[in-house]
Parts: structure tokens; sequence; C-alpha cells
């Protein structure tokens, strides 16, 4: 079946936009993140969902960032204002559960790069 | 707050040698392990996991890891390396509780030399 999949896959915004990525996970996936990997580091967590809701958001590293999956599948990552320092590749994984089990197994997308002039 | 250490973070190696990419993670309590692969161009990939049981697990492309618990360690072997091995080689731990998500190592870049 498909895997994650995210769009736009490159991003290019000046300082002080909005920008939206979005995110798809495997169909059936119950449980999606968000990380966000900065060059020649590994990816950082910023939120999970457990269905519809924000079950940890704990690595969103500011007020300007928010994200939402509003019917339980597709999520979008929300940034406001953007700043040259948000500039990174936005990762996305889903799994079908979170439970500590083999179904936690995270599935990652392509990521999408956001460049931040 | 819980960390993992890649302290590889660039190999060089010829084809058909052996291959030891060290991980150690700081958390003491029960935990998930995970090595993830990126291949240049391409997306994180599931290398190998160890929940519960044997402690050497075996992955795709003849990769294993032994898990060690009295030592923190998650370290990822191949007894040959191929130049398709070429990529970058991330671990990952998630320790079971309240928290999900997967805490990342740096890093270790691999180059393959034909």
């Amino acid at each position: 079946g498909a895997g994650v999949s995210q769009t736009p896959s490159n991003k290019v915004t000046e300082k002080g936009k909005y920008v939206e990525l979005r995110c798809d996970p495997i169909s059936g996936h119950t449980a999606l993140y968000w990380y966000r990997q900065s060059l020649g580091q590994g990816p950082e967590f910023l939120i999970y969902f457990q269905g519809t809701g924000a079950a940890d958001d704990s690595g969103l590293p500011n007020d300007r960032f928010f994200a939402v999956r509003p019917e339980g599948s597709v999520s979008t990552l929300k940034i406001q204002r953007t700043e040259r320092g948000d500039s990174a590749v936005y990762l996305c994984a889903s799994s079908l559960g979170s439970g500590g089990t083999s179904t936690d197994t995270q599935y990652f997308g392509p990521g999408t790069r956001l460049t931040v002039l | 707050a819980q960390s993992v250490s890649q302290h590889n973070h660039h190999v060089i190696l010829s084809e058909a040698a052996s291959l030891e990419l060290g991980c150690n993670y700081s958390y003491g309590g029960t935990v998930n392990l995970f090595w993830y692969v990126q291949y240049p161009g391409q997306h994180l990939q599931l290398l190998l996991k160890y929940f519960s049981g044997d402690p050497l697990v075996k992955g795709i492309k003849g990769f294993e890891a032994e898990f060690i618990k009295s030592k923190f360690s998650f370290n990822l072997r191949k007894p040959s390396v191929q130049w398709s091995d070429t990529a970058e080689y991330f671990c990952a731990v998630k320790r079971l509780g309240s928290a999900r998500q997967l805490t990342f190592g740096s890093g270790t870049q691999l180059t393959v030399l034909p």
C-alpha cells in the first residue's frame, strides 16, 4: 500500500510569512507524529496525535507552531511568522498503534524541506 | 532528559569490510529500540527494531543489532558491507510510558568505497 506522503516536498518562504505543511499517513494508522530535522542532526519530536487529538505537543518550540488533525487522518502543521531558524526538513510519521508493541513502529514520509529567507 | 548517542559521525569502509555502529542511550527504564537508514535522496526507512525477547535482532539487507541492557547499547552490525550500504544511519529510542515519540541520535554517515 501507499506510504506516508507529505506536501509540498519543498517550500521557500520569506521571513514573517505563514506556512502550512501537509501529511497524509498510511491508511488505517491511528497515530501520527511530526518531527523536525536540522542539517547534521537526527529528527526531533514536535507533536503526536492519537486520532484527532494532540496527545503530546511538548516538542513544539513555541506558540508560532500549531498542528491539527481534524478527521483523524490528514494532518497539517502550521507555522506563523516564520523565522530563518525554522528552516529544516519537517518529517511526518505514522504508526498503526501506540501501545508499546510492534504496532508502534513509525513509518516516515519523505519530508518537506522548508527554507525561510 | 533522555538522550541517544551515536559516537561515530562519519565512517568510511571498503566493500566487504565489517561494520559496527555504536548507539548508547541514557534512559534507565524499559525501551523500544530502532535503527533507521536514509539512503541518498530517499526518506527514512526502518532497518530493524527491538521490542522484547531475543536481544539479537536481525533486520533487512543482512543487518543485525544487539541490545545489551547493562550497557544501555544497541549497536548495529553487518559482517560485509556493500557499496549500496552508503547511507546515513540513525539510532532511535522510545521509552515505554506516557511518551510515544522517538528520540534519535545525531546519525552516522557511512561511506562504502567500491
